[in-house]
């Protein structure tokens, strides 16, 4: 299993661009998230899913939209980039009856000039 | 509002036992106890939970006071490799959100 998986590692966009973060997991969870990591900060909930076709608001949503097709993917779309999104982004996934015990991707660093 | 209170930093000489302390003393019946820790800028890695019992895995011991306002996590013998922001996090089993405080910087000294 590759477990989850995020694109780009590294990203440098300009304000008011949109894009889109990206994040597999091919372990069969239900349960997907997404956090930001502000510098020598804690992780902030985003936006998270507890299945496909079902999303909801974490903690931070504002300038982030989330949709949930498939059991494997959950994008993060920024749809006009601001430089207060600088952060690393890290998306998670787990099992319905696994509650607490989630599994991380990497990160992707984005700057928002 | 924070659930959990956590020291910002603590150090431990290497080969000694790290003891990290998380204050919850808000906690309710049915919320859970977890431990995840964060490598430098790598993805968060769960450790261990627990409700009322004391648990351990091949990472760590999980500590529960009887009372369940507190809890501290330990990792036996410290590693350079053990050196990490901790987090202690408290919610319901039911919960589908997990939420993270700001943790504690652990520094294994050699």
């Amino acid at each position: 299993n590759a477990g989850v998986t995020q694109t780009p590692k590294f990203q440098v966009l300009k304000t008011g661009q949109s894009m889109t973060l990206q994040c597999a997991q091919d372990m069969n969870h239900e349960y997907m998230s997404w956090y930001r990591q502000d510098p020598g900060m804690g992780l902030r909930l985003i936006h998270y899913s507890v299945g496909a076709g079902i999303t909801d608001q974490g903690e931070v949503p504002n300038g982030y939209n989330v949709s949930r097709s498939t059991t494997e993917d959950f994008p993060l779309r920024l749809l006009s980039a601001a430089p207060s999104q600088t952060s690393v982004y890290f998306c998670a996934s787990r099992l319905r009856d696994r509650r607490g015990e989630q599994f991380f991707g990497p990160g992707t660093r984005l700057t928002v000039l | 509002d924070a659930k959990t209170t956590q020291p910002p930093s603590m150090d431990c000489a290497e080969g000694r036992a790290a003891n990290l302390p998380c204050n919850h003393s808000t906690i309710s019946g049915n919320e859970y106890v977890y431990w995840y820790r964060q490598i430098h800028s790598q993805g968060p890695q769960y450790i261990i939970h627990g409700l009322k019992n004391n648990e351990t895995n091949e990472m760590a011991s999980l500590i529960i006071t009887e009372d369940r306002k507190s809890s501290t996590l330990i990792l036996p013998h410290a590693t350079l490799r053990d050196t990490a922001v901790y987090y202690c996090i408290v919610r319901e089993d039911r919960d589908d959100k997990i939420i993270f405080g700001k943790g504690t910087r652990l520094h294994i000294l050699p």
